[in-house]
């Protein structure tokens, strides 16, 4: 089973409005992190927000916040008053301790990609 | 600090030559990862490293060797190269902790011809 389910492979939003993009994640830890990263064309991946599975608010970072919803495992990243810079693909990722070997790893799922209209 | 770096930026290769591509950091971070990110696949974990000296298997470990000698670098090594492995390389560290960042270097975009 996919740890990290990102449904919808591509997304069109009008500039200036909202966008939901859609983060699914299966673990049966108690303790994990979740975070959304950036890639745009040019190909460098660029951190967005994380939200640890204890916090009891919404992480917020600027124009991006994230619907936790822990009941659901899912973690909707949410950009506000879309810009044409943010034509990019989006990467859901999460985080478990593997306490066997001490590691932090990250697992990504296979991202959606925003396309901004004018 | 130049953060996450990675040489070369390119390469082409033919089937079952051998290479090394470089990673290295100067953020001190204990973890550094390898991934390959591939159409439609998002970024799938190659090889990890706990710290130096400590290496374990990713997700997708066949065809590829890593070593940890040095805080700073972790090199990956095909060893004899497919078509297959043609691909984009991530590099990337983390001080650790759940809630820290994981830096990427720009990437590697292999060829294998």
């Amino acid at each position: 089973a996919q740890k990290i389910t990102q449904t919808q492979p591509g997304m069109f939003v009008q500039e200036k409005e909202a966008v939901t993009l859609d983060c699914t994640y299966d673990t049966s830890d108690p303790s994990y992190g979740l975070f959304w990263y950036k890639q745009p064309s040019s190909g460098e991946m660029i951190f967005l927000i994380y939200q640890g599975s204890y916090d009891q608010q919404n992480a917020t970072e600027g124009r991006y916040s994230l619907n936790f919803q822990k009941a659901r495992k899912s973690a909707n990243l949410v950009i506000s008053a879309s810009q044409l810079g943010d034509s990019a693909m989006y990467f859901c990722a999460m985080r478990e301790v593997d306490l066997g070997t001490g590691s932090y790893q990250l697992t990504f799922g296979k991202g959606t990609k925003l396309s901004v209209i004018p | 600090n130049a953060g996450v770096t990675q040489t070369p930026k390119f390469q082409v290769l033919k089937t079952g030559q051998s290479m090394t591509l470089q990673c290295a950091q100067d953020m001190n971070h204990e973890y550094m990862s390898w991934y390959r990110q591939d159409p439609g696949m998002g970024l799938r974990l190659i090889h990890y490293s706990v710290g130096a000296g400590i290496t374990d298997q990713g997700e997708v470990p066949n065809g590829y060797n890593v070593s940890r000698s040095t805080t700073e670098d972790f090199p990956l090594r095909l060893l004899s190269a497919a078509p297959s492995q043609t691909s984009v390389y991530f590099c990337a560290s983390t001080p650790g902790g759940l809630g820290n960042e994981q830096f990427f270097g720009p990437g590697t975009r292999l060829t294998v011809l």
